[in-house]
């Protein structure tokens, strides 16, 4: 199994431009989610899914779309890149909402000048 | 509100001697909680956890943590330090008594094992 994985690894994007970050599992869990990491502040939930076909918001949800079509795929949208989005992204999952256990895949660092 | 706080940014020790990182939560509920670690460029890692039982948990990598519910704390500790184990310790906690799914992560406390 590969795990998590996540793609790209870097990105650098210009403010007001769109990306998808890109995350899949292939552990068929069916909980996934996304959390961005900043210097003094840890770990904070952007969004999540209990499942194919059902999201829900974290703590920083604003300027960030999720969907998630298959039980493998979580993407992450950023629609108008601010450079407050400037952060490192991780995408995690587990096998189903109440386990307990996370698996991070290795994050995403993206800049948005 | 469910909160965790790690109140060291940066905790050293020598090789060989104890190490404990400390963390304290804030949940209405059931507290669940956790233990990650994270290396330079790398994802988390789960360490350890304490969902019910046993107040002492033993993790990977020789660690173990006390759940203190008078305290509200979960500090980790280790009996005997590595170099190897110099990271990112991250504390997080979830609310097991509600049906909501988010966990709530520490600020994040950096380990330095002195050779």
């Amino acid at each position: 199994n590969a795990g998590v994985t996540q793609t790209p690894k870097f990105q650098v994007l210009k403010t007001g431009q769109s990306m998808t970050l890109q995350c899949a599992q292939d552990m068929n869990h069916e909980y996934m989610s996304w959390y961005r990491q900043d210097p003094g502040m840890g770990l904070r939930l952007i969004h999540y899914s209990v499942g194919a076909g059902i999201t829900d918001q974290g703590e920083v949800p604003n300027g960030y779309n999720v969907s998630r079509s298959t039980t493998e795929d979580f993407p992450l949208r950023l629609l108008s890149a601010a450079p407050s989005q400037t952060s490192v992204y991780f995408c995690a999952s587990s096998p189903h909402p109440s386990s307990n256990e996370q698996f991070f895949g290795p994050g995403t660092r993206l800049t948005v000048l | 509100a469910q909160s965790v706080a790690q109140p060291e940014d940066q905790v050293n020790v020598a090789e060989g001697n104890p190490l404990t990182v400390k963390c304290t939560y804030s949940v209405s509920g059931n507290p669940y909680l956790f233990w990650y670690v994270q290396y330079p460029n790398r994802g988390l890692q789960f360490l350890l956890k304490y969902i019910t039982g046993d107040n002492l948990v033993k993790g990977s990598y020789g660690f173990e943590a006390e759940f203190n519910k008078s305290q509200t704390s979960f500090h980790l500790k280790k009996p005997s330090a590595l170099v190897s184990d110099s990271a990112l310790y991250f504390c997080a906690v979830r609310d097991g008594s509600r049906t909501g799914n988010q966990f709530y992560f520490g600020t994040g406390t950096s380990l330095t094992v002195i050779p």
